[in-house]
């Protein structure tokens, strides 16, 4: 089953402008992280936030945690055509040695030109 | 090209079929996991090994499927009797998990995208 959800479902922007997807989960986490994935292709990692830290930056892209409220959101700032995927954000068990991944239902990116 | 790589990446089959998919992780890289995608969707656990160890199933891992890694590198997952729900996509990540030189990030190959028809 998703851990859980992001929002929104589908956002499309200008390119230049900035893209926030907000993820949330449901249990503990150990880390969360974010995905990127092109049309029918694999996963690409983007970023890992671990739950004792609170926001974390990697180029264009600035995430943050929030885990009182179980949610993370992902900024992506001054957005290229490239950038056009869907984002999933990812939760780690919070059981050391277990990474095994769960996955929200994404969020479908569209950067118009 | 050192990153993962999984074989074939399209499959056709029959309902009732079997099909084996196969998986290389990154070489240095001792877990090896298993997902499975449906359209809309993210990708969902089905199993993971350490080296050649598999440490967890799924539930969603019926008794028609199967995984090995004999010898800590490659990895194969078999579908009997294949039946249209199992379309979807396969995709196999490799992670490093050895103490202080642990990294939690998955890499992720493209997929296998099996149809059932």
């Amino acid at each position: 089953s998703q851990q859980g959800e992001e929002d929104p479902q589908a956002l499309s922007i200008q390119e230049g402008e900035n893209a926030t997807m907000n993820c949330s989960y449901k249990t503990s986490i150990n880390n969360l992280q974010w995905y990127r994935q092109n049309s029918g292709r694999g996963l690409v990692h983007l970023i890992l936030i671990r739950s004792n830290e609170r926001e974390k930056h990697s180029g264009r892209l600035r995430v943050t945690l929030d885990t009182s409220k179980k949610s993370s959101s992902l900024l992506i700032t001054a957005s290229r055509a490239a950038d056009t995927a869907s984002y999933f954000c990812a939760t780690g068990a919070p059981n050391f040695g277990n990474e095994k991944l769960t996955f929200g239902t994404g969020t479908r990116l569209t950067i118009i030109p | 090209d050192t990153g993962v790589s999984q074989n074939p990446r399209h499959k056709i089959t029959k309902r009732g079929q079997n099909v084996t998919f196969r998986c290389d992780p990154i070489s240095e890289h001792n877990r090896l996991y298993w997902y499975r995608q449906t359209l809309g969707q993210g990708p969902e656990f089905l199993t993971y090994f350490q080296n050649e160890a598999q440490l967890e199933k799924s539930r969603l891992l019926s008794d028609r499927f199967s995984a090995e890694r004999p010898k800590g590198s490659f990895s194969t997952l078999e579908i009997q009797r294949t039946e249209q729900g199992d379309s979807a996509m396969y995709l196999c990540a490799s992670s490093l998990n050895a103490g202080r030189r642990s990294l939690y990030e998955q890499y992720f190959g493209p997929g296998t995208r099996l149809t059932v028809t």
